[in-house]
């Protein structure tokens, strides 16, 4: 059975740094991309980026990640293949990341829709 | 501003029929296959149609899901209170290289 267990509730405040999790299990952590929905309190959904564990055919050692134009630069997507795990990574959070977080399993292609759902985080930042 | 335009809202009485657009460019729909995710208040987004018309296991036959050019459309017959949910739809984007999500539908059984 695929599942995606995502890490607790965060309450952080402007400026400080955050990791969170996605750990998954009952299928092949390096053949499938996973992906970042962001969920802003009362708004729709928004792809943070997509993280390939496997790598690419040039660098297979180093997961493949793709960014949303507007999350570029403002996350940090990775994978440790050791721990079946993804996450994202703020340096400095903004009151505006104040969100629900989904981590998402898509297909063997980065085309492929997402089957399975993380329960999602909450994360709350205060100015 | 999302990539995909959706109707914020739709409503039809029980056991009526009602259709959902979504509609892209010639980089996303045009080129690549649609899903739906139906969202209920306060849980997680699951998926609902794949490859523009596939259902998965459990979802009902009365739901159907098309594509035609840039435009795709989730369409919900025999409405039931509980189909009451937000519906998106989502895609690949060719020009942006990541998937797409659509602003999402409120779809309220009046």
């Amino acid at each position: 059975e695929v599942q995606l267990v995502q890490s607790g509730t965060e309450v952080k405040k402007s400026g400080e740094s955050l990791k969170i999790s996605c750990q998954v299990s009952g299928y092949n952590f390096v053949s499938y991309w996973i992906g970042w929905v962001r969920q802003m309190p009362g708004k729709g959904l928004e792809l943070m980026g997509i993280v390939y564990p496997g790598g690419t055919v040039v660098d297979p050692g180093h997961p493949d990640v793709r960014y949303s134009p507007s999350f570029q630069g403002q996350v940090t997507l990775s994978a440790d293949r050791s721990i079946t795990t993804a996450f994202v990574q703020w340096r400095s959070l903004k009151a505006s990341d104040t969100a629900m977080y989904y981590c998402v399993r898509g297909g063997p292609l980065p085309i492929d829709a997402f089957h399975f759902w993380g329960q999602g985080t909450m994360v709350t930042v205060s100015s | 501003q999302s990539v995909l335009t959706q109707p914020p809202s739709a409503s039809e009485t029980p056991g009526q029929r009602v259709t959902i657009s979504c509609s892209g460019s010639v980089s996303n729909i045009g080129t690549n296959t649609v899903t739906w995710y139906k969202q209920l208040t306060g849980t997680a987004p699951n998926l609902f149609i794949y490859s523009d018309d596939q259902r998965p296991s459990g979802v009902p036959e009365r739901f159907s899901g098309s594509k035609s050019g840039t435009s795709a459309s989730l369409a919900i017959s025999g409405l039931q209170p509980e189909d009451e949910a937000f519906y998106y739809c989502a895609t690949w984007d060719d020009s942006l290289n990541v998937p797409v999500f659509g602003g999402g539908t409120k779809l309220t059984v009046l």
